[in-house]
């Protein structure tokens, strides 16, 4: 069965350092997400991208944050410089089109900021 | 605004007992409606959805859900819970080509 993959699963990092994670959504899924799940929260959506294009990055932190996906396939999520307040597990969902609503997720990756 | 409400932080149930889980948004046309499910340090697992039609949705893991559009409810059901089903709960809506609004979880307990 084809899957959501990121990594890496667990990164640990000190404040003021560059992190970024990765994702490879499901062979053929035109969008992608990006979420962050603060411990005891629901995921929140951070960036949502229509193959190569941002969709929306309303609630995405853009004096830190980046994400781009350059062949409308794969997509990289950047932090620089973390903070404390980053700590969280970073999710990556696909879908197969911008009106699929269904959406498939990764293991995320588990972020801490020392 | 889009919003969903998960009323319950933490349920507790006994094995072999029924469960109901609740869930209410809040949105002006009918939204699409999901569950999904999050074991400790993993994604989220779809349970079931519900688009349009019947509002009686069944899903995988014997889970069951019912919207109910004059209560703007989305609950989560299951006859009998086994202690595998132990994990985090999220209800989620959406719109057409948007993504994810989740609630903030219900923690499920399964006691012996």
């Amino acid at each position: 069965e084809a899957e959501v993959a990121q990594s890496p699963r667990y990164k640990i990092t000190e404040k003021s350092q560059a992190v970024a994670f990765w994702c490879d959504p499901i062979s053929g899924h035109a969008t992608l997400y990006w979420y962050r799940q603060i411990l005891g929260q629901g995921p929140e959506l951070l960036v949502q991208f229509q193959d190569e294009s941002v969709v929306d990055d309303s609630q995405l932190p853009k004096d830190r944050f980046s994400a781009e996906r350059l062949k409308g396939v794969d997509s990289t999520l950047k932090i620089q410089p973390a903070e404390l307040g980053d700590s969280a597990m970073y999710l990556c969902a696909s879908s197969y089109g911008r009106y699929n609503n269904e959406q498939f997720f990764g293991p995320g990756t588990r972020l801490t900021v020392l | 605004a889009q919003s969903v409400t998960q009323p319950d932080i933490h349920i507790t149930v006994s094995e072999g007992a029924s469960l109901e889980l609740r869930c209410n948004y809040s949105y002006g046309a009918t939204p699409y409606l999901f569950w999904y499910v999050q074991s400790p340090g993993q994604g989220l697992q779809l349970l079931l959805k519900y688009f349009s039609g019947d509002t009686l949705v069944q899903g995988i893991k014997g889970f069951e859900a019912e919207f109910k559009r004059s209560q703007s409810s989305f609950n989560l059901r299951k006859p009998s819970v086994h202690w595998s089903d132990a994990a985090e709960y999220f209800c989620a809506s959406s719109r057409a080509g948007t993504a994810l609004i989740f609630g903030k979880g219900t923690t499920l307990s399964v006691s012996s």
